[in-house]
């Protein structure tokens, strides 16, 4: 079975220094990986993805994500912190090889809080 | 959130009774997901739909029940049997399409609706 490790359950970072929400997966064979941000009472919103390719992926707001699978990571970067990043971040994964619809495993989420 | 539709935002349910939380989207999306949040524990997936008339559980359908009538719209019913309803759920849809598309991977969600029991 697949799943998604978010070890921090919050990170704070001072405003205009970089930030990591880290994420590990376990999955069988190649996976695909996402992140999402979840602003107070929404739902989610898509950030990034990788499917294949360049390892360092870039998204929305400035983030990027570097996929390492050698170490099952997938974590989540952005070089200088604002303070409207302040949400929760959810690390998500599938197996390439599933064709079903269900089998994005989400993580239990990260409490980002930049600091003025 | 844009396309996706849930109603109510918030909604209080009495002991013993059926409520219905309603998804709908006009993102032309085969598939759509229930989720259901609690502090610190993600999300977890209650039912899906890849098609019309047909869904399938997820890991807590227990006490939920869903129909999907039309493709447009996936509305979850949490019954009497789920003793512990309070939390927030969350609606998605996405593409299910097969060979190398990936936009078929991500998954849009609605803005939810928090369930309190009175």
């Amino acid at each position: 079975a697949q799943s998604v490790a978010q070890p921090e359950d919050q990170v704070n970072v001072a405003e205009g220094n970089p930030l990591t929400v880290k994420c590990t997966y376990s999955v069988s064979g190649n996976p695909y990986l996402f992140w999402y941000v979840q602003y107070p009472n929404r739902g989610l919103q898509f950030l990034l993805k990788y499917i294949t390719g360049d390892n360092l992926v870039k998204g929305s707001y400035g983030f990027e994500a570097e996929f390492n699978k050698s170490q099952t990571s997938f974590h989540l970067k952005k070089p200088s912190a604002l303070v409207s990043d302040s949400a929760l971040y959810f690390c998500a994964v599938r197996p390439v090889s599933s064709g079903s619809a269900r089998q994005l495993t989400f993580g239990s989420g990260t409490q980002l809080t930049v600091l003025p | 959130d844009g396309g996706i539709t849930q109603s109510p935002k918030y909604l209080f349910r009495k002991e013993g009774q059926n409520v219905t939380l309603s998804c709908e989207q006009n993102l032309n999306h085969d598939a759509m997901y229930w989720y259901r949040q609690d502090p610190g524990q993600g999300l977890r997936l209650i039912y899906y739909s890849q098609i019309v008339n047909d869904f399938q559980k997820g890991d807590i359908a227990e006490g939920y029940s869903v129909s999907r009538e039309k493709k447009e719209s996936f509305p979850l019913t949490v019954t009497s049997a789920q003793k512990n309803p309070t939390a927030f759920y969350l609606c998605a849809s996405s593409i299910v399409g097969s060979g190398g598309s990936l936009a078929k991977n991500i998954q849009y969600f609605g803005a939810g609706t928090r369930l309190s029991v009175l």
